[in-house]
């Protein structure tokens, strides 16, 4: 069965620095894609980021990376020059297009709280 | 681009009374999906359609619960009667179909969600 855990229901980041968002997740796919959500106190769901299984370089987007490592199923986000504006809760999730007809699968998120 | 629509975004209805949510995808996407979301419970997907066809199901909680996609830019989930355990956040979210697993196109995009409260 397909699941993600996400295993720091909180974290703390002072403004500025680096953080990273731990996500691993289980699939016996070898196609599938892997996701990371941000949810503002607001409660829209904002993508941000994207990584393919098939991917050799790991996803980047401004501020985000993904840290992709196959082998160990993980798939961390690194928010680098933490931001206020930063907090939030953070899910991973995972998609299977081909064998899961296509549902997103999501972690219980990370709370992020970046400090002045 | 116009992103995925929902309506309305809060709702307070009393219990025992029909509660319909509604939702426009994406343009072009072909993957619809409806998710719950509560603090007990997290994110749970209810229904996914594709092609206006629900190939899904099994995460609608019970027979109060129902939901169409009469055309590809329409849905709506309909729970009747409502109770106060439906309290949650709903959200309606679309998707294309990316072929290959390295496509972005396989991002599934959220509306802002309907927050409901059943009284």
């Amino acid at each position: 069965a397909q699941k993600i855990t996400q295993t720091q229901p909180g974290m703390f980041v002072q403004e500025k620095e680096a953080v990273t968002l731990d996500c691993t997740y289980d699939t016996s796919d070898q196609s599938y894609g892997l996701f990371w959500y941000k949810q503002p106190s607001s409660g829209e769901m904002i993508f941000l980021i994207y990584q393919g299984s098939y991917d050799e370089q790991n996803a980047t987007e401004g501020r985000y990376s993904l840290n992709f490592q196959k082998a160990r199923k993980s798939a961390n986000l690194v928010i680098s020059a933490s931001q206020l504006g930063d907090s939030a809760m953070y899910f991973c999730a995972m998609r299977n297009i081909y064998n899961q007809g296509g549902k997103l699968i999501f972690g219980q998120g990370t709370e992020l709280s970046v400090k002045p | 681009d116009a992103g995925v629509i929902q309506s309305p975004r809060h709702e307070v209805t009393e219990m025992g009374q029909e509660v319909t949510l509604r939702c426009k995808p994406i343009s072009g996407h072909d993957y619809l999906f409806w998710y719950r979301q509560t603090m007990m419970r997290g994110l749970e997907l209810l229904i996914y359609f594709n092609n206006n066809v629900p190939i899904d199901d099994s995460g609608m909680p019970e027979d109060r619960f129902s939901a169409k996609m009469p055309n590809a830019s329409f849905s709506t989930l309909k729970i009747q009667p409502s109770e106060p355990r439906d309290s949650a956040v709903y959200f309606c979210a679309s998707s294309s179909r990316g072929t290959p697993a390295g496509s972005s196109g396989n991002t599934i995009y959220f509306g802002e969600g309907s927050w409901l409260t059943v009284v």
